[in-house]
């Protein structure tokens, strides 16, 4: 069954540090998103990307975020500066066209931020 | 906002039947989803709903009454592998495309043996 990977797994990095984490989604999906989840709390949405341009962020996703499909395959997101409270569980996901389709969701970031 | 709310915890027996709820308040209605998320892990799409009325996977379904703002998740001769968070989602977004989702907190399922 096609998957979306996440790499990496996990990443600890110091306060103000600048992280990037990547994603390949399922190939012939067309909406690619990125979720967060802080422990033990609800999956939050950041932002979703179609057609190349961002088409939706959350209030969290503000400047210290972005994101970009450099290639066919990759969707990375981008933290600045990180910040304590950014640690959290990062997923990406990836849906085909169509509204009855859920995400695919992948594994996760564990980013740990000290 | 948006609201959605799911018992936090629930519990159960092996081989028995549980339902999990979910009420939503939300600025429009374009589906309600279910998730599963073992621990440390993603969610996996369980099941979607957009009319009214039931829908059947296996041993789960899921149900939807709109005018109520209300679903249920229906798990049948459980197992212990059922042990998971279940999270309830809804699309508020109307239109063809697939926006972003707002998750409840999720229900901790614990299934005994």
């Amino acid at each position: 069954e096609p998957e979306v990977t996440q790499t990496p797994s996990h990443q600890v990095t110091q306060m103000g540090q600048e992280v990037i984490l990547r994603c390949v989604p399922i190939s012939n999906h067309l909406y690619f998103y990125w979720y967060r989840q802080i422990l033990g709390q609800k999956v939050e949405f950041l932002v979703s990307f179609y057609n190349n341009e961002i088409s939706e962020k959350s209030e969290i996703f503000d400047d210290q975020f972005s994101v970009e499909r450099p290639d066919g395959s990759n969707f990375t997101l981008k933290i600045r500066s990180t910040k304590l409270e950014d640690s959290a569980m990062y997923f990406c996901a990836s849906s085909p066209l169509g509204q009855n389709y859920g995400y695919t969701f992948g594994s996760g970031t564990r980013l740990t931020v000290v | 906002g948006q609201n959605i709310d799911q018992p936090t915890e629930m519990t159960a027996t092996e081989g028995a039947i549980v339902q999990i709820n979910c009420t939503y308040q939300t600025s429009g209605f374009n589906g309600l989803f279910w998730y599963q998320q073992h621990a440390g892990e993603a969610p996996t799409f369980l099941s979607y709903n957009v009319l009214d009325g039931l829908e059947e996977k296996g041993r789960f379904s899921s149900f939807l009454s709109r005018s109520k703002g209300y679903s249920y998740l229906l798990l049948k001769e459980l197992q212990m592998k059922d042990s998971a968070s279940y999270l309830c989602a809804v699309s508020p977004d109307r239109g063809s495309t697939l926006g972003r989702l707002y998750f409840g907190r999720g229900t901790q399922l614990t299934v005994w043996p």
